[in-house]
């Protein structure tokens, strides 16, 4: 599965648009972008994931960019519950399920 | 609607005992995974069943075993415990790709 790079950090204003980047230049072609959250000590959440199309769901969007070496999470309208390590993960959808491999993701801080 | 059910959620054992940690997943869903997060780590990957089968196992200690049974459970066995096996252990489970999460079982070994 490719690597990702992720900032270690970020705050966000509260009611603000939260912007996450994420890099996978080692992307393939037959990988997708997932994002994960978790909030202290909870299980990871499924957010949202993607192929090359733009997605959007209740949570958040995902925007890939057209080369798909990198993607950002946005999270519309952020609130104090959104505080969380965000994971963008890039992997293969296989027939029986694969494993999700996290690395360092990004805490965000929503501030009010 | 129904979500992945870990028991139990805390688990306290000594040094060189067992400990069973057990995962109902969301019906319908036909693979499990188990992860272990350290304190301050992030999740790692132990091992994952598809159809009752191991589909995948990454690093998972030799002490520790795991099995789904013909209802979906999965079951993760750990023996001969160590003071670096306390940790949060999730369960997750998932139809196709979009993996579930469930509370986690957090297990201290003194």
């Amino acid at each position: 599965d490719a690597k990702t790079t992720q900032p270690p950090s970020m705050d966000c204003a509260e009611g603000r648009a939260a912007n996450l980047p994420c890099n996978h230049s080692t992307i393939s072609g037959n990988e997708y972008v997932y994002w994960y959250r978790q909030i202290h000590s909870q299980g990871p959440q499924y957010i949202i994931h993607g192929l090359k199309n733009n997605e959007t769901n209740e949570m958040a969007s995902l925007i890939i960019t057209e080369d798909r070496k990198s993607s950002t999470l946005i999270l519309p309208h952020a609130t104090l519950r959104d505080t969380a390590v965000y994971y963008c993960i890039v992997r293969a959808q296989l027939e029986y399920g694969n494993k999700l491999v996290f690395g360092a993701g990004t805490i965000l801080r929503v501030k009010s | 609607a129904a979500g992945v059910i870990q028991s139990p959620r805390h688990l306290i054992k000594e040094k060189r005992e067992t400990a069973t940690l057990k995962c109902y997943p969301i019906p319908r869903h036909d693979t499990v995974y188990w992860y272990q997060q350290g304190p301050g780590q992030d999740p790692q990957f132990l091992i994952s069943f598809y159809e009752k089968m191991q589909s995948d196992k990454g690093s998972i200690p030799d002490r520790f075993s795991a099995q789904q049974f013909s209802d979906y459970h999965s079951e993760l066995n750990m023996s001969s415990l160590e003071l670096g096996d306390s940790a949060l252990y999730f369960c997750a489970s998932s139809f196709l790709n979009e993996q579930f999460f469930g509370p986690g079982t957090r297990l201290t070994v003194l």
